[in-house]
């Protein structure tokens, strides 16, 4: 059965950077891309970008654009989401989901990350 | 970008009861929504994709519909293991966007 199973919570301090793995398994990884999408407290849904899980290239949101990044590692299934200069407006859940070939649409879901920035 | 506004913000109702929830675009995405469930502390999961097919697994009392900026999930029967939030989200473009989420309830 397809799974998605991301790291554990982190707590990082205003300006540092977090890395959240996502690691994928019970499908062919390199036949689907990876969408990340945040969850501030209380709030909606937040779509922060996709990458092909193959081939590396990626579309990120205009909003967080220049201070994300996605990689994957087809040796281990696994993708990674790179978010620099964090603020407090970065605390969220983050999930990975597999998105097949940017369609948005987005069928198997990561359990979710909580990453909490705070001095 | 494509703006989502979804309404009810939150509806309550009984078991048994159809309940439906509007989505709408602020420009024309013809079918690419896609609605998602989502239970507290649980990643959202898909239901309807191409705004009216059931993915596999979901029960078919969960219908979507609609087309170019209006678009609505109806639940026949509502059970209460549907009390969740539900959240519509546009694929016709990048950045994608969802709806604020509409919360249901189970009087």
């Amino acid at each position: 059965q397809v799974e998605m199973v991301q790291s554990g919570a982190e707590v990082k301090k205003p300006g540092a950077s977090v890395k959240v793995s996502c690691k994928a398994s019970g499908y062919t990884f390199s036949t689907y891309g990876i969408s990340w999408v945040r969850q501030a407290p209380g709030q909606g849904l937040e779509w922060m970008g996709w990458m092909n899980a193959y081939r590396g290239d990626t579309n990120y949101s205009p909003k967080l654009q220049g201070r994300v990044t996605m990689t994957t590692d087809t040796s281990t299934s696994t993708v990674y989401m790179e978010l620099r200069s964090l603020t407090s407006d970065d605390t969220a859940v983050y999930y990975c989901a597999r998105d097949a070939a940017n369609r948005g649409l987005l069928d198997y879901w990561g359990q979710g990350t909580l990453v909490t920035v705070s001095s | 970008d494509i703006q989502m506004t979804q309404s009810p913000s939150s509806l309550s109702a009984y078991v048994g009861d159809r309940v439906t929830i509007t989505c709408r675009a602020s420009q024309s995405i013809r079918t690419y929504l896609n609605w998602y469930q989502q239970k507290p502390g649980k990643a959202p999961m898909l239901l309807i994709y191409a705004a009216s097919s059931l993915q596999s697994g979901v029960p078919s009392r969960f219908t979507g519909s609609g087309s170019g900026t209006d678009f609505t999930l109806s639940i026949n029967s509502l059970q209460p293991e549907d009390s969740a939030i539900y959240h519509c989200q546009q694929s016709y473009t990048t950045p994608r966007t969802f709806g604020q989420g509409t919360k249901v309830e189970i009087k």
